[in-house]
């Protein structure tokens, strides 16, 4: 199975702040990966796909990029809706597999 | 509006039975790969299974932890798709999600979009 490994697992930050999240693969998935926010009680929300593509209605402060098997989530200023539990998942091999999720806070 | 609704949680005993339902609306139900993923209470994501559209065979995947004792099936004439859980053990107890995302062609686009979930609990 691919391991996808997510850092950190849980993050402080500030409104205004430009804040990363990364998740590592175990070997190589291209770019089949997707981001998804998922705020508490709530179901998970598609924010990123194909490792960059901005997902319909989702606001361009939120950027995906890749480097290899690194791959990385950008908010560019935090807003206070940002303040969610963000997951990556690679969608290249099964099993599907997430990561274990970044928990971000408010500072 | 996309929609996708999920029925049929509930409380059942270790080695039980369980059918979640998840209708759809809104969009071409027929022309998505459906996924179901679940989550622990208090845990991250955990996908469960996948069944692709028509034009490949509705064909399945599973996670290991549930191959064999979980079925993946889809109506497309009803925009339905189904989890058939059999032999549920506590560690199956999740809020599980239904998620779609359009193929054609061999080749996916856009992201997925979710259900909001229902509550499984596995318990005596």
């Amino acid at each position: 199975d691919i391991q996808m490994t997510q850092s950190p697992s849980s993050l402080s930050a500030s409104i205004g702040d430009r804040v990363t999240i990364t998740c590592r693969a175990s070997q190589d998935i291209t770019n089949h990966l997707a981001w998804y926010q998922q705020k508490p009680g709530e179901a998970p929300k598609s924010l990123i796909y194909d490792a960059s593509d901005l997902q319909s209605g989702v606001p361009l402060r939120f950027s995906g990029s890749r480097s290899g098997t690194d791959f990385t989530l950008t908010i560019s200023s935090l807003q206070p809706e940002d303040f969610a539990t963000y997951y990556c998942q690679q969608h290249h091999a099964y099993p599907l597999t997430f990561g274990g999720g970044t928990k971000m806070e408010i500072k | 509006e996309v929609q996708l609704v999920e029925s049929g949680g509930g409380l059942v005993q270790p080695g039980g039975s369980l059918r979640l339902s998840c209708a759809g609306s809104g969009f071409t139900f027929s022309d998505h790969y459906m996924d179901w993923v679940r989550q622990a209470p208090g845990k991250g994501l955990e996908w469960v299974g996948r069944i692709r559209d028509r034009a490949n065979s509705y064909s399945t995947e599973y996670v290991a932890s549930v191959k064999g004792r979980f079925t993946v099936s889809r109506d497309d004439s009803k925009n339905s798709l189904y989890l058939q859980m059999n032999n549920l053990k506590t560690e199956d107890t999740a809020v599980y999600y239904c998620a779609g995302r359009f193929c054609t062609g061999g080749s996916c686009y856009g992201g997925h979009f979710w259900g909001q979930g229902v509550l499984v609990t596995v318990s005596s």
